[in-house]
């Protein structure tokens, strides 16, 4: 089915640890977006790519870095994990209705 | 620091009636405006877009738009059951390149 693809949906990591969440899209979009959602703060961008080439710093970029490889992948890591980044992360991409896509997440646990 | 209000949650209306979903925005050079549905444990889904002050209908679904108050409404007419979701709404910042979320409001609606 066409639309955002994320993996893994789950990960537990310990402190210290690093890890890629992967996005792909397939409906051609130039721009694509990490969130992450924490309870009572809804969605916060992390970065984000306005096409193939270029990333941006969005609200809460700290502990974080991007990759847009192609057009379609965008990747989101952490270099080494805290508790604080604990969270759903999600990534997004913008279709021609001017609204996002959503890919269906991440749930990430850092102890 | 660009924000988003919305009414305070849980929001329980009975089966049959309206529910009045409100958001109010700090950008006042903000030019679209959308209504996310998200389930729990899923991800956001597009709703409703608005880009012009008056009303959108979408079948029970209308959005309302007022750029001189910086509010933007969502009623769900007949509301049902399978409508108690979280409702997130969403503006658009620094030309459309990404998007500000409001925390959400939870609706229950009870049969």
């Amino acid at each position: 089915n066409a639309g955002v693809t994320q993996t893994p949906k789950f990960q537990v990591l310990k402190t210290g640890q690093s890890m890629t969440l992967q996005c792909a899209q397939d409906m051609n979009h130039n721009s694509m977006y990490w969130y992450r959602q924490d309870p009572g703060m809804g969605l916060r961008l992390i970065y984000y790519s306005a096409s193939e080439g270029t990333t941006d710093k969005g609200e809460v970029p700290n502990g974080y870095n991007v990759s847009r490889l192609n057009k379609r992948e965008f990747s989101l890591r952490l270099e080494s994990a805290a508790p604080s980044q604990t969270s759903v992360y999600f990534c997004a991409s913008i279709g021609t209705n001017y609204g996002y896509t959503f890919g269906s997440g991440t749930r990430l646990t850092v102890v | 620091q660009k924000e988003v209000e919305q009414n305070s949650g849980p929001l329980s209306v009975p089966e049959g009636a309206i529910a009045s979903l409100n958001c109010t925005y700090s950008d006042r050079g903000s030019q679209s405006f959308f209504w996310y549905r998200q389930y729990s444990g899923k991800s956001p889904e597009l709703i409703m877009s608005i880009y012009s002050n008056g009303d959108k209908e979408d079948g029970r679904f209308t959005a309302q738009l007022n750029k001189a108050s910086q509010y933007v409404s969502l009623l769900i007419r007949d509301s049902q059951p399978s409508d108690s979701a979280t409702y997130l709404c969403a503006f658009d910042v620094d030309y459309g390149q990404n998007f500000v979320f409001g925390p959400g409001t939870r609706l229950s609606v009870l049969p």
